[in-house]
């Protein structure tokens, strides 16, 4: 199956620094990235879309100002979380449609786990 | 909207024996797909099995099946013969039909943590 690598797997940072997460589409391309998030036994929820070249569309609720998502390739998305703060603490994880290809499955990354200290 | 629902936040199970997970779901579209992943505690996604729609059959794949049922807007997971490894949360989603640039994007209920014990 298709591979998408997410990065880091965890990060420790201060409050009010940003963070930055990476998703890589390892072995094939990916015009649409999805990022969700998740606090301690909870459901995934949709932050965000993010498609290839143009801006992202955000679920109600989510600051587009907080949570900077850039798709500049194929291959990349990445999830900025600026100014953080302890309750941005959470697992975010990203998934990705891929181009062209099947839709019997979902590829999702390894996860961020995000403290904020 | 779409709306998933899992109403077991957690199950027991006896080691080889078999185990449902139930899920119910909410959608005004006719074309769909529905999706179980596994999450153990390193919190990665594990894809299990997925349900078209269309699909007259159900689902399996090797010890997990599928129990669609369209009429009743149900789709139960069964894990056949639990091992202990099958320990973790499991989610239920959906997606809905294709077309327009959010296509891909799930619809996850709360999860159900299923326990094994030996």
């Amino acid at each position: 199956g298709a591979v998408v690598s997410q990065h880091p797997s965890w990060v420790i940072c201060k409050s009010g620094t940003s963070v930055k997460i990476e998703c890589r589409s390892l072995d094939f391309q990916a015009t649409t990235m999805f990022w969700y998030r998740q606090f301690p036994k909870q459901s995934l929820m949709l932050m965000a879309t993010s498609n290839e070249g143009s801006k992202a569309t955000y679920e109600q609720g989510v600051e587009k100002d907080k949570f900077l998502i850039n798709h500049a390739s194929l291959t990349l998305s990445t999830l900025t979380v600026t100014s953080a703060h302890p309750e941005d603490s959470s697992f975010y994880i990203c998934s990705a449609r891929v181009l062209g290809g099947g839709d019997t499955e979902a590829f999702f990354g390894q996860g961020t786990r995000l403290t904020v200290v | 909207a779409q709306k998933i629902t899992q109403t077991q936040p957690g199950m027991f199970v006896q080691e080889k024996e078999a185990v449902t997970l139930d899920c119910t779901y909410d959608t005004s579209d006719q074309s769909y797909g529905l999706f179980w992943y596994k999450q153990p505690s390193s919190g990665e996604m594990i894809f299990l099995i997925y349900q078209g729609s269309y699909d007259e059959q159900n689902a399996t794949e090797g010890r997990y099946s599928l129990n669609f049922q369209k009429a009743r807007k149900s789709a139960n997971l069964v894990i056949s013969a639990s091992q202990l490894g099958d320990s973790a949360m499991y989610f239920c989603a959906m997606r809905g039909p294709a077309g327009g640039t959010s296509y891909g994007k799930l619809t996850f209920g709360q999860g159900t943590i299923l326990t094994v014990h030996p």
